[in-house]
């Protein structure tokens, strides 16, 4: 199974949206509202922040939003901030009974 | 509270075999899944397979199968990784992470375990 394709980097300015897409297959993203997103700081662990496409731990800020569209899913952060930067991976549930996570997206924040 | 505690770095050479653990706390552990994923410093997360800790069902990343073992003790409420031949291109970290009923994400995860693989 080969991983979901994120883009490399995104960039925004504070207080602005940015949108990470994570595109799959009908084997994976499209065929299971099982995308789950991870932010990860350098040197730390990652940490979930979006379950089942759209769902929020508690504790997540409401910036973070997740959606879906075919074989693409995509995160939002609304209302950029400085402690957003970091890495984001998306990961997917597949028709294998595995997961697949995406390569990242290093967010830069200006 | 839910911990996942991880066993400490490990540096090994070429052919050498390794078992790394994972134990659990503060749930019901066989009411769920336990999956590692490896990252190589500086790259990106790769899911290696899971197992649920209940019948210990286990599922493998096609990347990963046959390369290592995931195993658990109930007892112990512990999950391990396991390799019998190590090489240098497994030298990455290494996290455990807990998933629910369906292996579809992961909530809590372990602090991570460094392997460091000798030629």
């Amino acid at each position: 199974q080969s991983a979901l394709t994120q883009p490399a980097s995104v960039s925004g300015s504070p207080g602005q949206s940015i949108t990470i897409s994570c595109t799959g297959s009908i084997t994976d993203v499209g065929g299971y509202d099982y995308v789950s997103w991870y932010q990860q700081y350098p040197g730390k662990v990652p940490k979930l922040i979006i379950w089942d496409v759209i769902n929020r731990p508690s504790g997540v800020s409401d910036r973070f939003s997740g959606s879906k569209s075919g074989n693409t899913a995509s995160l939002t952060i609304s209302g950029l901030q400085t402690e957003d930067e970091a890495d984001y991976f998306c990961a997917s549930y597949t028709r294998s009974t595995t997961l697949v996570f995406g390569g990242g997206t290093k967010l830069t924040v200006l | 509270e839910v911990q996942l505690v991880q066993s400490g770095a490990e540096v090994k050479k070429s052919g050498e075999s390794l078992k790394i653990s994972c134990q659990g706390s503060g749930y019901s552990f066989t009411s769920h899944w336990i999956a590692w994923v490896r990252q190589v410093p500086g790259k990106g997360l790769e899911w290696m397979g899971s197992i649920f800790l209940g019948d210990s069902d286990t599922t493998y990343s096609p990347s990963f199968q046959g390369q290592v073992t995931i195993s658990a003790d109930k007892t112990f409420n512990t999950a391990y990784l396991q390799w019998s031949s190590l090489r240098p291109s497994d030298t990455a970290i290494y996290f455990c992470a807990r998933a629910s009923l369906l292996p579809t994400f992961h909530d809590y995860w372990g602090q991570g375990t460094l392997v460091t693989v000798s030629s």
